[in-house]
């Protein structure tokens, strides 16, 4: 499983735009890239999940480049709600799933 | 739908004493996964079932932790001789295609 590396934590201000980049230099060529978030006291949340180049949903954008050594999940004019802690995760797909390996994820405090 | 439940929501034992901790997956999903978490960390993966296959327990911390999953379906962990770095919140996940998991609310594992 590839090692994924992010920023501990990450303060931002309410309507801005959050950008959280994560390493992940060993990713293999069949491995997908996926976003978890976490609220406390609750269990992590699906937030998007890309193979290359850009994909969007109502929730966020996940940037990835053409070698596929990182990615970036951008978080469009955050609100206090979004404070949490965010997971970046490599694996390969396959029919009901895959052993995952969470790291310590990036803690994002949204101030007023 | 139903999401995935997990049962007791807090459970407090004693030192040395076994616990069994019991989730119930999303019908139909293929893939159960159990995690916990100590109070600010990250996920800590313990062992991951997938379909018919023998269940992928290389994450869990010793032979004290054992886990099944009946008929496809129901997971119990279980905690023999209970020790106090065993506290942290049990999280199950299942999941059906992919790699995008549902997580339960946890257990609360406190041992005094």
């Amino acid at each position: 499983l590839a090692k994924t590396t992010q920023p501990i934590s990450m303060d931002s201000y309410e309507g801005q735009e959050v950008n959280i980049t994560c390493s992940h230099n060993n990713i293999a060529t069949n491995d997908y890239i996926t976003w978890y978030q976490q609220f406390p006291s609750q269990g992590p949340r699906f937030i998007i999940q890309g193979y290359k180049t850009k994909v969007t949903n109502e929730v966020a954008s996940l940037f990835i480049p053409a070698d596929r050594k990182s990615s970036t999940l951008s978080l469009p004019r955050v609100s206090l709600s979004d404070t949490a802690v965010y997971y970046c995760l490599v694996g390969a797909l396959n029919t009901g799933g895959f052993k995952t390996i969470f790291g310590a994820g990036t803690r994002l405090f949204v101030k007023a | 739908g139903a999401g995935v439940s997990q049962s007791p929501s807090n459970k407090v034992t004693e030192k040395g004493k076994d616990v069994e901790l019991r989730c119930d997956p999303i019908s139909g999903h293929t893939a159960l996964y159990w995690y916990r978490q100590s109070l600010g960390q990250g996920l800590e993966f313990l062992i991951y079932f997938q379909g018919n296959s023998a269940p992928d327990k290389s994450g869990l911390p010793s032979d004290r932790f054992s886990a099944e999953r009946t008929g496809g379906s129901v997971s119990t962990l279980t905690i023999q001789r209970t020790q106090q770095e065993d506290s942290a919140v049990y999280l199950c996940a299942s999941s059906l295609v992919g790699f995008e998991q549902y997580f339960g609310p946890g257990t609360r594992l406190t041992v005094t």
